[in-house]
């Protein structure tokens, strides 16, 4: 167990539809970072977010945006959703300096139908 | 664009040695090298990381050529357990260009029994 807490693990959603993704950090971590991982595909980097404020951004699409609020919690959301935005999405955690280990979540897997 | 450069796949024996190499010729300075891996379907899992020197830990060992350019990841007695693609990350601070976590293709490292 990291102690990187996501929810839902399972989620299943029609084409248009908006969703919502949960991560709860390490406690004590202020970075929260999300990436995407579709199937047979290498994770991508989506976003960074450091004690509340964006660290870093990736290839993460228009439709999608993200958060981290004052208890340190973050949240994906994803919106207009297609075919090909079903994928596994992990949120990882860490105190926020690259000397530090970052650890992941189990993933929420997210299926649009 | 790729940070670090793996082989797509290796090979090892079960409890033999296993070298996985990384090439970062870009890395900068501050930029720590980490290594992660993962099983089909889970989260990424901490191997090991470092910056300059020699690093140990339960798990393996981590060898950072003395400019830098390049590091070899050593598991020691690989065992079916260790079957996964590993990952070779640079990772700088904020603000350097280095300062995303960004994941290349990895090596598939297949144990032999």
């Amino acid at each position: 167990d990291s102690g990187v807490t996501q929810t839902p693990k399972h989620l299943i959603t029609a084409t248009g539809q908006r969703v919502t993704l949960r991560c709860s950090p390490r406690s004590g971590d202020l970075s929260v970072y999300w990436y995407q991982q579709s199937l047979d595909q290498g994770l991508q980097f989506l976003i960074q977010y450091y004690n509340g404020e964006e660290r870093a951004k990736g290839n993460i699409l228009e439709r999608f945006s993200a958060q981290q609020f004052p208890d340190l919690h973050s949240e994906l959301n994803l919106s207009s959703l297609e075919l090909g935005d079903s994928a596994l999405y992990f949120c990882a955690s860490s105190v926020g300096t690259p000397g530090n280990t970052i650890y992941f979540g189990e993933g929420s897997w997210l299926t649009v139908v | 664009d790729a940070k670090t450069t793996q082989p797509n796949s290796m090979e090892s024996n079960e409890e033999e040695p296993v070298h996985l190499p990384c090439n970062h010729s870009t890395i900068s300075g501050t930029d720590y090298i980490h290594w992660y891996r993962q099983l089909p379907s889970q989260g990424p899992e901490y191997v090991i990381h470092g910056l300059t020197s020699n690093v140990n830990n339960r798990m393996a060992s981590l060898a950072i050529a003395e400019d830098r350019k390049s590091s070899t990841l050593i598991l020691h007695r690989a065992t079916l357990r260790d079957a996964a693609v590993y990952y070779c990350i640079s990772y700088g601070p904020y603000g350097s260009t280095g300062n995303q976590f960004y994941f290349g293709t990895g090596t598939s490292l297949t144990v032999i029994p």
